[in-house]
């Protein structure tokens, strides 16, 4: 199957500052990525909808202006969290997909742990 | 969407079926119904999917209800590997991509 990285795989940032994670996918071209948080014990909720070459598109509740997207090629989308606050601390995963031969799936990186002190 | 119900949690013995339930009473006639597991710590992982007939791959196999309102997961020999969450999820049509959109799952535990 079609692999997905993220990097870092965890972070650990005070308060105020930037994070950046990237999710990169590795052996296929993907025009469409999303990000996904998830917090303890809790299920993924989507972020936004990150397409290559446009502006993201943003699910209800959260904010564009903090969770800046950017897709600015086929293997490699960003999601950087800025002015990180001890609140958005939690696991952020990526996905990429669905491919012309895996039409009906998305294929996950393995998340970032961000921890916000 | 059309929303799923699962149990919350469930537990297996090494080695023997685990048979994880899923409700999708509200399933449209063009909706699939997916199933994704995750590990702790880690991005899920596609398991199988399926429309109307019931479908096995190398992981696992699925049974779909006649009505589609139901379907069941079945891992026919659990390993403590197996040890995951589990999401019945359907499709989320957006622009010709599929989003899962995920509830809460299923825990399932493995024991020796």
């Amino acid at each position: 199957g079609a692999v997905v990285s993220q990097h870092p795989s965890r972070v650990i940032c005070k308060s105020g500052t930037s994070v950046k994670i990237e999710c990169r996918s590795l052996d296929f071209q993907a025009t469409t990525m999303f990000w996904y948080r998830q917090f303890p014990k809790k299920s993924l909720m989507l972020m936004a909808t990150s397409n290559e070459g446009s502006k993201a598109t943003y699910e209800q509740g959260v904010e564009k202006d903090k969770f800046l997207i950017n897709h600015a090629s086929l293997t490699l989308s960003t999601l950087t969290v800025t002015s990180a606050h001890p609140e958005d601390s939690s696991f952020y995963i990526c996905s990429a997909g669905p491919l012309a031969e895996h039409y009906n799936e998305q294929f996950f990186g393995p998340g970032t742990r961000l921890t916000v002190l | 969407d059309a929303k799923t119900t699962q149990p919350t949690s469930m537990d297996c013995a090494e080695g023997r079926a685990a048979n994880l339930p899923c409700n999708h009473s509200t399933i449209s006639g063009n909706e699939y119904v997916y199933w994704y597991r995750q590990i702790h710590s880690q991005g899920p992982q596609y398991i199988i999917h399926g429309l109307k007939n019931n479908e096995t791959n190398e992981m696992a196999s699925l049974i779909i209800t006649e009505d589609r309102k139901s379907s069941t997961l079945i891992l026919p020999h659990a390993t403590l590997r197996d040890t995951a969450v589990y999401y019945c999820i359907v499709k989320k049509q957006w622009g010709g991509s599929y989003i899962p959109t995920f509830g809460r799952g299923t825990s399932l535990i493995v024991h020796p």
